[in-house]
Parts: structure tokens; sequence; C-alpha cells
């Protein structure tokens, strides 16, 4: 059962223009919810998280957005740039006691 | 810091062969994870270990799968006999306890095996 949901498997986008990756979940007992950037051929690597008791997180180009009442969250970069081209996974963890829980990933290309 | 090492990073083996995956995690994290990626199914988290004991198995698809840490630097990941459906990226995670909703996961750069 899939409890973390990316529904749209890619997504393209022109150089500097925004990148909105959504996510969706089930459980209500996530607390903190992470996004994950994987390049071809490399693990994925941590790219910004928030935790259940905020709404929003921001690191640079990156924010996070988190909506608990509609269990979804979202992924902003602005500008988009093309290395920023990669599949990013949404993962949520329901207490330190507990593996993180990932979706399947979208595939974002960012155009010239 | 080297990061979490496997190895070997491809491997393609006959049907009915046992596979044996490998990884090092970094030290000083108490946590290991093993995880496999496919198109249908994402990334799947197979079994988890903190300070070397296994906490969740319930993801290892069937018997043919075992994993074992003997101690904090190492782990390996069986798949015996192995089935073309095995093919994957096997990934593995480490960090430390108590903290992967804060601060993630370190994986490693994974293992592509292909069954034929």
């Amino acid at each position: 059962d899939q409890q973390v949901k990316q529904n749209s498997p890619s997504l393209s986008v022109q150089e500097g223009r925004i990148s909105i990756l959504n996510c969706d979940y089930t459980n209500s007992m996530f607390d903190y919810f992470l996004w994950y950037k994987k390049y071809p051929a490399e693990g994925p690597t941590f790219l910004i998280s928030i935790s259940s008791i905020k709404d929003k997180n921001e690191d640079g180009r990156f924010t996070v957005f988190l909506n608990k009442s509609a269990k979804h969250l979202s992924l902003h970069i602005v500008p988009s740039q093309p290395g920023d081209s990669a599949v990013y996974f949404c993962a949520a963890s329901a207490g330190s006691g507990y593996a993180l829980n990932f979706g399947k990933g979208t595939s974002l290309l960012v155009t010239p | 810091d080297a990061g979490v090492i496997q190895s070997p990073r491809h491997e393609v083996t006959e049907m009915g062969q046992e596979v044996t995956l490998r990884c090092k995690p970094i030290s000083g994290h108490n946590s290991l994870f093993w995880y496999r990626q496919t198109m249908m199914r994402g990334l799947e988290l197979l079994i988890y270990f903190n300070n070397n004991v296994p906490i969740d198995d319930s993801g290892m698809p069937e018997d043919r799968f075992s994993a074992k840490m003997p101690n904090a630097s190492f782990s390996t990941l069986k798949i015996q006999p192995s089935e073309p459906r095995d093919s994957a990226v096997y990934f593995c995670a480490s960090s430390i306890r108590g903290t992967p909703g804060r601060y993630g996961y370190t994986f490693g750069s994974g293992t592509r095996l292909t069954v034929v």
C-alpha cells in the first residue's frame, strides 16, 4: 500500500521558470517530510525537509510547502536551472523508530 | 568521509545463482537500510537495522532474500536463488538513529542487478 504518492511521473519546465512537484500522503502519523534528488547512476541525495508542525521551509531556490489538512506537500524550485533535471522523490517518516516511506518519484526536465 | 559504499556497482547473473550485495555504512551511523528501486514500485524498503539488529524485514519479498549485519561497518543482502524479477537497483543507506525524519539518510550509489 503506497502511503506516499507522487502522481506525476514527469514534468518539463523552461529554464528560469518555477518547477512545482507535488506529493500526497495517507498516513496522518507522518511527522517529517523530505525531498530527495536523484541523478542517473547515483543514489538519492537529501534536498530539504519539513516538520509537520510547520507549513513552509525554504532553502535557497528550494521551498517545501506542507498542507496537513489536505495531506499534501509540494516542492517549489525557483528559478529552475538545467542542472535541476533529475528524479525527485518525496518521502515521509512516522517517527524516529520508523524508516522513510518514499513515493515513486517525478522526473523533472528543465529545458534551456 | 567516503560516504556509504556499495559493491558491486553492477551485477549480471544467471537465474538460479546466488547473489550477494555488500554495503559499508558511514562510520558513526547506527541505522542501516536496504531499498530496492524498480519502475513499477519506486523505492521500496526491504529491511532496516538499528545497532546491527534487524528491526523491520516486512519488505523482504520472500524467503529467497536474506540480510545480515555482522558488525557496525558491514551489511550484506543475499538473494538465493535469484530470479529475473529480482532485477532492479538495490540501494543501501545509513543514518544516525532517531534522525531520519530530520536529516534523511545518506544513500550509496546502488548496485544494478540484472538476472538473466
